[in-house]
């Protein structure tokens, strides 16, 4: 497809119970994005891939959240131990690297809605 | 570290009506400002950005924002909104060499006929 593919689309969990959420970026893209939306707190940002580098994992939340991204494409965001408060949609972008990373325009994925009873 | 603070969570207006959706930011460091628009269900799909250059930048849809340094300002204006611009309008910067974009908590636009 053309855009950012993310799936599934919508996620319940039970508590306790790990989760994996698959972000597809847009084909040739080398930079690659988590964030979480919830009411609670906004859009945060989660995890950075680009390229062969190390991952920027600054906003992780805490060591249940764990991210990787295989051959430099695909990525997969697993949620050990789901709690409640995990509850939230997450959502990926990719973007291009053309000069300054910060300058690159980032295209958004429709997110996974995790809910966790 | 970088804040984006979009003054009103909510605004109503009625169709053909202009809007202004209101953004500013704090950063010790040069941003880049970026306006992004979420329909229900959907992803983020990017508006307008300012990068450098003239600060007043024009968008997708007849929107534009103007960048004012020292108002530490991006606020977001349509001369005439219709129906099919409610949705949630978010602002967010990107600090010259970061990575990540730091967003604000959003604004519902609700056009009424």
């Amino acid at each position: 497809g053309a855009g950012v593919s993310q799936s599934p689309s919508n996620k319940v969990t039970e508590k306790g119970k790990d989760v994996e959420l698959r972000c597809d970026p847009i084909s040739g893209h080398t930079a690659l994005y988590w964030y979480r939306q919830s009411l609670g707190q906004g859009l945060e940002f989660l995890i950075y891939f680009q390229g062969n580098s190390a991952p920027d994992k600054s906003g992780l939340p805490s060591d249940r959240f764990s991210a990787e991204r295989t051959g430099g494409s695909v990525s997969t965001l697993t949620i050990q131990r789901t709690q409640q408060e995990d509850s939230a949609v997450y959502l990926c972008a990719s973007s291009s690297q053309v000069g300054q990373t910060a300058q690159n325009i980032q295209y958004f994925g429709a997110g996974t809605r995790l809910s966790v009873l | 570290a970088q804040s984006v603070t979009q003054l009103d969570s909510q605004v109503p207006v009625f169709e053909e009506a202009p809007v202004e959706l209101r953004c500013n930011y704090s950063s010790s460091v040069s941003v880049y400002l970026f306006w992004y628009v979420q329909y229900p269900n959907q992803g983020l799909q990017l508006l307008l950005k300012y990068l450098s250059g003239s600060t007043l930048v024009k968008g997708i849809n007849g929107f534009e924002a103007e960048f004012n340094k020292s108002q530490t300002s991006f606020h977001l204006r349509k001369p005439s909104v219709h129906i099919s611009d409610t949705a949630e309008y978010f602002c967010a910067v990107n600090r010259n060499a970061g990575n990540m974009l730091t967003f604000g908590g959003g604004t519902r636009l609700m056009v009424k006929p």
